[in-house]
């Protein structure tokens, strides 16, 4: 079955950096686009980044922009958001998602979501 | 940016139907997903592409798009129907943004 798992949350202060990972199972990896979605305490859900099925392109909500990179390696089934420079407006839990078309749709699988709290 | 907008909260008694809008501009030319989520829980897609529905949502979910706005649908509602609906769309002409609405929590009375 599809399984996506996330870690590399936890506690940083303001201005430091953390790296998410996404550990994908129970699908070809390679052949689809994946975001990043995060959801502040209390708030809504929050689109931050997508990264093609191959790596070509990929985008970033205005919020992360020049801050967050998505990346991927398709050898390790795996889904990265670099956070540098972080501030306390991006506490939040953070999930990934597949896109199931590779590019320009919905998402239809979630992992459970893994918290970051910035804070001094 | 694209803004979808949607109420806040909507009340139903069980076995009633209940009526989730959401609105943008000209929303009815593009592709609208729903999805629930349940406290403490992660999202789960119950419509995609306006009005399909993935394998095991129960068929009492159902969406339509036309206009400026977009209706997710739960008919005979039951208890555990309530939780927070979200709808989204891409949005290709802003440099590729994918939008969520504010969500709205449904309460079954």
């Amino acid at each position: 079955q599809v399984q996506l798992v996330e870690s590399g949350g936890g506690v940083v202060q303001p201005g430091r950096s953390l790296r998410l990972s996404c550990a994908v199972s129970g699908f070809t990896f390679s052949s689809h686009g994946m975001h990043w979605v995060r959801q502040a305490p209390g708030k809504g859900l929050e689109w931050v980044a997508v990264i093609w099925y191959d790596g070509s392109y990929k985008y970033y909500a205005d919020s992360v922009k020049g801050r967050f990179t998505i990346s991927r390696d398709n050898s390790k089934n795996t889904l990265y958001l670099q956070m540098n420079s972080l501030r306390a407006d991006d506490t939040a839990v953070y999930y990934c998602a597949r896109d199931p078309r590779g590019s320009g749709s919905h998402f239809d699988y979630w992992g459970q979501g893994i918290l970051v709290t910035v804070s001094s | 940016s694209y803004v979808l907008t949607q109420p806040p909260s909507v009340s139903v008694a069980p076995g009633q139907t209940a009526r989730i809008t959401c609105g943008g501009n000209n929303i009815g030319s593009k592709s609208v997903h729903w999805y629930q989520q349940k406290p403490g829980q992660a999202p789960v897609l119950v419509v995609y592409d306006n009005n399909d529905r993935p394998s095991g949502i129960p068929e009492r979910f159902s969406g339509s798009n036309s206009g400026n706005t977009a209706t997710l649908t739960i008919s005979r509602v039951e208890a555990g129907d309530e939780a927070d609906y979200y709808c989204q769309l891409w949005d290709s002409s802003s440099d590729h943004h994918w939008v969520f609405g504010g969500g709205t929590k449904l309460t079954v009375l």
